[in-house]
């Protein structure tokens, strides 16, 4: 089974400090995603990566920024923390599929709160 | 605009009975569909995948697509309590990256 493992399913952090959110897949998929999940807005996309070294911004990058130094791992930053990214953030890996991405792996989410 | 929509209402039926979900897009050269569902507290799932115009049915679930009116459908049939769940509703406009909907709530009554 494909597997998506994030560092942290819940965190506690304070206004200005750098958060670091890792994940991490074991199906040597090319893309990863980062995504946030609020309510009754749903899944937005932050950053994306297609391939090693490889990034793109997606719909809400501001205040984030992330790594792909490895194929398998994928880690998402946030430079100085605040209150308005008090978020669940999911991470998601996944092949091409014959018309665009195939299907996404979910990884079990990271809660995050920022006091 | 939003680009992918879906009625984010509950929808409650009683077990056994058919649910149906659906979702607007609006980028027409989008390419695949997907629905996932998520449990709460959990992260989403795929459960059906749809590139080409009709329907596609697996086991209770049947997606179908209809790209001259852009919308996308999810049917189950024989709701069981264990498809309460949030549907949610993915495009693929022709990049890497899909753009979801904000998802809609399914209650199947015991």
């Amino acid at each position: 089974d494909v597997k998506v493992t994030q560092s942290s399913r819940y965190l506690v952090k304070r206004t200005g400090e750098k958060v670091f959110l890792e994940c991490v897949q074991d199906m040597d998929h090319e893309n990863m995603f980062w995504y946030r999940q609020d309510p009754g807005l749903g899944l937005r996309l932050i950053y994306f990566s297609y391939d090693v070294k490889m990034k793109e911004k997606g719909d809400i990058p501001e205040g984030y920024s992330v790594s792909r130094e490895k194929k398998e791992r994928f880690s998402l930053i946030l430079e100085s923390a605040s209150t308005n990214q008090t978020s669940m953030y999911l991470c998601a890996s996944g092949l091409p599929g014959p018309r665009g991405p195939g299907e996404l792996f979910f990884g079990e989410g990271s809660r995050l709160t920022v006091l | 605009q939003k680009e992918v929509e879906q009625n984010s209402g509950p929808l409650s039926v009683p077990e056994g009975a058919i649910a149906s979900r659906n979702c607007t897009y609006s980028d027409r050269g989008s390419q695949s569909f997907f629905w996932y569902r998520q449990y709460s507290g959990k992260s989403p799932e795929l459960i059906m995948f749809i590139y080409s115009n009709g329907d596609k049915e697996d086991g209770r679930f049947t997606a179908q697509l209809n790209k001259a009116s852009q919308y996308v459908s999810l049917l189950i049939r024989d709701s069981q309590p264990s498809d309460s769940a949030t549907y949610l509703c993915a495009v693929n406009p022709g990049t890497y990256k899909y753009i979801f909907g904000t998802g809609t709530r399914l209650k199947v009554l015991a």
